[in-house]
């Protein structure tokens, strides 16, 4: 069965320093992972996604992530927090399989303070 | 381009109604997911059209749950009989095509039963 970990619940930041986000997953065969933002009373945005090729990705908002195969991760990272970064981030999986169907983890709140 | 809609953005109901939620998919999008947010589950998968395939059903958690897809486009998921615990808002996602592709967030419709 496919399940993805985010060990935290709340990360805190100063603006300026670097940010990461921790996900963990696990699924049969390649996946697919994805991360997205969700600001208060808003819908999911898409932030960026690893289908296959280069381990790192980059994204919107200057957001990127590295898949790392052999530790099951996908981290979302930031060179310099913004305090308009706020907001709650969840990392998803999907597999070839699956129709596209995503499995989330809890989300992360991320508090970027000035 | 227009995103994905839902209707209504709020909905209060009185336990043992039934309810119907609308989504409509960005235009030419072939995949529309449904999914529910809710503080003990967080983001939970429940239904999956693709094009004219049998959707996969296998998230919805009791056959009070139900969601068809008209002429490839609009989706209405409709709750028998509406319990404490539905409440949770619910989310519509639609992508192009198939299992790689971004899903697009539509802004949720929040479901309180009382």
């Amino acid at each position: 069965a496919q399940s993805v970990a985010q060990p935290e619940d709340q990360v805190n930041v100063a603006e300026g320093n670097p940010l990461t986000v921790k996900c963990t997953y696990s699924v049969s065969g390649n996946p697919y992972l994805f991360w997205y933002v969700q600001y208060p009373n808003r819908g999911l945005q898409f932030l960026l996604k690893y289908i296959t090729g280069d381990n790192l990705v980059k994204g919107s908002y200057g957001f990127e992530a590295e898949f790392n195969k052999s530790q099951t991760s996908f981290h979302l990272k930031k060179p310099s927090a913004l305090v308009s970064d706020s907001a709650l981030y969840f990392c998803a999986v999907s597999a070839y399989n699956q129709g596209g169907k995503l499995i989330f983890g809890q989300g992360t709140e991320l508090s970027v303070k000035p | 381009g227009a995103g994905v809609s839902q209707s209504p953005s709020n909905k209060v109901t009185e336990k043992g109604k039934d309810v119907e939620l609308r989504c409509d998919p960005i235009s030419g999008h072939t995949a529309l997911y449904w999914y529910r947010q809710s503080l003990g589950q967080g983001l939970e998968f429940l239904i999956y059209f693709q094009g004219n395939s049998a959707p996969d059903k296998s998230g919805l958690p009791s056959d009070r749950f139900s969601a068809e897809r008209t002429g490839g486009s609009v989706s209405t998921l409709t709750i028998q009989r509406t319990q404490q615990e539905d409440s949770a808002v619910y989310l519509c996602a639609s992508a192009r095509a198939g299992s790689t592709d971004t899903q697009y967030f539509g802004p949720g419709t929040r479901l309180t039963v009382l």
